[in-house]
């Protein structure tokens, strides 16, 4: 366990449908980055959140968005969905606010598939 | 982001060592050097980072060249859990909000028992 949870760990739907995915990140850490994972396209960065803001965002579609909650956990949310969609989603997370360098922990992933 | 470039695919044996370069030309001064690998069916895992040091901890060694314009991340004894594919990526530090990790395509490392 890498003290990063992602829920749901597996979701099968259909196109244009909409589905939100969860993280919590780990105790402490204020960052939380969304990334992608197709098997064409490698780990593609989403979008990244610092403390409740968003900070950087990556190849993120308009069909997609995010948030950071006052808890910390982070949802991303995927609407209009196409077959396309279907991938890996990961989740990291990091203390960040700091100039020393951490590693990031990463989740076990969600695995989305639009059928 | 800092351009790397790693090989495609390399094979080791069991209890042997391994090294995993990297060049990484177009790196600057702040950036540091991580390495992350990913096991099959798993989330990335970080390994080991560096700035101009060598650098060593449990799971590896990190060698970086005095010009820092490449690396090498070192498996002493490889196990058949050490098979991933190894990302090796500059980051830069800010201070607040921290660096979004950019992840290439990686060295696919297969270790034959």
């Amino acid at each position: 366990d890498s003290g990063v949870t992602q829920t749901p760990k597996h979701l099968i739907t259909a196109t244009g449908q909409r589905v939100t995915l969860r993280c919590s990140p780990r105790s402490g850490d204020l960052s939380v980055y969304w990334y992608q994972q197709s098997l064409d396209q490698g780990l593609q960065f989403l979008i990244q959140y610092y403390n409740g803001e968003e900070r950087a965002k990556g190849n993120i579609l308009e069909r997609f968005s995010a948030q950071q909650f006052p808890d910390l956990h982070s949802e991303l949310n995927l609407s209009s969905l196409e077959l396309g969609d279907s991938a890996l989603y990961f989740c990291a997370s990091s203390v960040g606010g700091a100039k020393r360098q951490y590693g990031y922990t990463f989740g076990s992933g969600t695995r989305l598939t639009v059928v | 982001d800092a351009k790397t470039t790693q090989p495609n695919s390399m094979e080791s044996n069991e209890e042997e060592p391994v090294h995993l370069p990297c060049n990484h030309s177009t790196i600057s001064g702040t950036d540091y050097i991580h390495w992350y690998r990913q096991l099959p069916s798993q989330g990335p895992e970080y390994v080991i980072h560096g700035l101009t040091s060598n650098v060593n901890n449990r799971m590896a060694s990190l060698a970086i060249a005095e010009d820092r314009k490449s690396s090498t991340l070192i498996l002493h004894r490889a196990t058949l859990r050490d098979a991933a594919v190894y990302y090796c990526i500059p980051k830069r530090c800010i201070i607040q909000g921290a660096q979004k990790l950019v992840f290439g395509q990686g060295t696919r490392l297969t270790i034959n028992p």
